[in-house]
């Protein structure tokens, strides 16, 4: 079955450091791929997606991320993180057109001074 | 923003008694989904939609029912809730105009005493 793994739970970096989160997925074919962010209490807003071409895609609020086909992967990067940036992350995975996403179980980050 | 609303927003209710969330959303999507969120578990899939009187079972779809009678509506209905319902609900559209992202509504608090 298709599955997603976000394999921290909790991450906590300093403000201004840089930021990595991790994504890996498990399907026969190249699916669509995607990261949203949940701030506490409120709803999903999509950062960004990949589903064919450059394999280095940005989003909003300074993040990118990258599809490694090789590792079955699609990480999250931000150069310099924000005290704002911290909420839950969570990335997905649809295997074609609309069906329904398969969501990891997400990793909450913490920003500190 | 994807014009989906979702009420009520927050609602308490009893063991055994019947609930019905609703979703409702303005730009005439084919699509629909309802997903929910548990700690630790990300967001699961319950049922989906594509298309009026349409509809599919998810991951855990126990216990729930879905209703579409009009493309703008979909609706979820808890049958007799249980305490192991006490969630939050999100339902989700999808564009198939832009790489069927999915966009997600502002999320229903249930809570079942």
């Amino acid at each position: 079955a298709q599955s997603v793994t976000q394999p921290d739970i909790h991450i906590t970096v300093s403000e201004g450091a840089s930021l990595e989160l991790r994504c890996n997925y498990s399907y026969g074919a190249t699916p669509y791929l995607f990261w949203y962010v949940q701030s506490p209490g409120q709803g999903l807003q999509l950062l960004l997606k990949y589903f064919s071409g450059d394999t280095l895609v940005q989003g909003i609020k300074g993040f990118e991320a990258e599809f490694k086909r090789s590792q079955s992967s699609f990480n999250l990067r931000k150069p310099s993180v924000h005290w704002s940036d911290a909420a839950e992350y969570f990335c997905a995975v649809g295997f074609s057109g609309n069906t329904p996403l398969v969501f990891g179980k997400g990793t909450r980050l913490s920003v500190i001074a | 923003d994807a014009g989906i609303t979702q009420s009520p927003r927050h609602k308490v209710t009893e063991t055994g008694t019947p609930v019905t969330l609703r979703c409702h959303q303005t730009e005439n999507h084919r699509y629909m989904y309802w997903y929910r969120q548990d700690p630790g578990h990300g967001l699961r899939l319950i049922h989906y939609s594509y298309g009026v009187k349409d509809t599919d079972k998810g991951e855990v779809s126990d216990g729930y029912s879905v209703s579409r009678s009009k493309t703008e509506d979909f609706l979820l209905t808890l049958e007799s809730a249980t305490s192991s319902q006490t969630s939050v609900y999100f339902c989700a559209i999808s564009r198939p105009d832009r790489a069927y992202e999915q966009y997600f509504g502002p999320g229903t608090r249930l809570t079942v005493t």
